[in-house]
């Protein structure tokens, strides 16, 4: 079965850290670029971050510097280490996976979301 | 950063309505716009890409238009299941973006 399945989500102290997992199956996750996109409580989406089918990256410019995004074709696994969390940071992060190598397209396939909580 | 503003906010229709919904990119961003359905507490689902193309498995009552800066999603004939949120997104640039959104109620 295709699919995506996050985990490591949870609650986190401001300025805390976290690293986020999304596994992939059912497809050649290699051959396809991955994106990170949250979505606040109540609020719209957001892209946070993606990477091509290498290890060319990009992010939102609210998060460059704070979120590394990174993948190991070996594990079929893409990651999201976040640091120095902030209460805005709060929301479900959805990993995406891109319609080709390229980052440059849509999301077609979406994981069931992970929580993140940023909170004292 | 290309900024995507979906009109209206809200939508009321009823079972069989013609829906439209309207996006428009703030420079142009040719055709690489998809459209997204999200029913609360799911993911999004991938609807068009390509600002017209359907994707695999979407029923053809929806139908994208559009180039450029403006760009609408079309419903014909609403149906129960058709009652959720739906996305914009721009993907013309390294920097993606999406619309605020446009729930579709009853």
């Amino acid at each position: 079965e295709v699919q995506l399945l996050e985990s490591g989500g949870g609650l986190v102290q401001p300025g805390g850290s976290l690293r986020l997992s999304c596994a992939a199956s059912g497809f050649s996750f290699s051959s396809y670029a991955m994106s990170w996109v949250r979505q606040a409580p109540g609020k719209g989406l957001e892209w946070v971050s993606a990477i091509s089918g290498g290890t060319t990256t990009y992010y939102a410019d609210s998060v460059k510097g704070r979120f590394t995004i990174s993948r190991d074709n070996s594990k079929n696994t893409l990651y999201l280490q976040m640091s120095s969390l902030r209460a805005e940071d709060t929301a479900i992060y959805y990993c995406a996976k891109g319609a080709s190598i390229a980052p440059r397209c849509a999301f077609d396939l979406w994981g069931q979301g992970t929580m993140v909580t940023v909170s004292s | 950063d290309i900024q995507m503003t979906q009109s209206p906010s809200t939508l009321s229709a009823s079972v069989g309505d013609r829906v439209t919904i309207t996006c428009r990119a703030s420079q142009s961003i040719s055709s690489w716009l998809a459209w997204y359905q999200q029913k609360p507490g799911k993911a999004p689902n991938l609807l068009i890409y390509k600002a017209s193309s359907l994707e695999n498995g979407v029923p053809s009552r929806f139908s994208g238009s559009g180039s450029g800066t403006e760009f609408t999603l079309t419903i014909t004939s609403l149906q129960p299941d058709d009652f959720a949120t739906y996305y914009c997104q721009h993907y013309n640039s390294y920097s993606w973006a999406f619309g605020q959104g446009t729930k579709v109620e009853i």
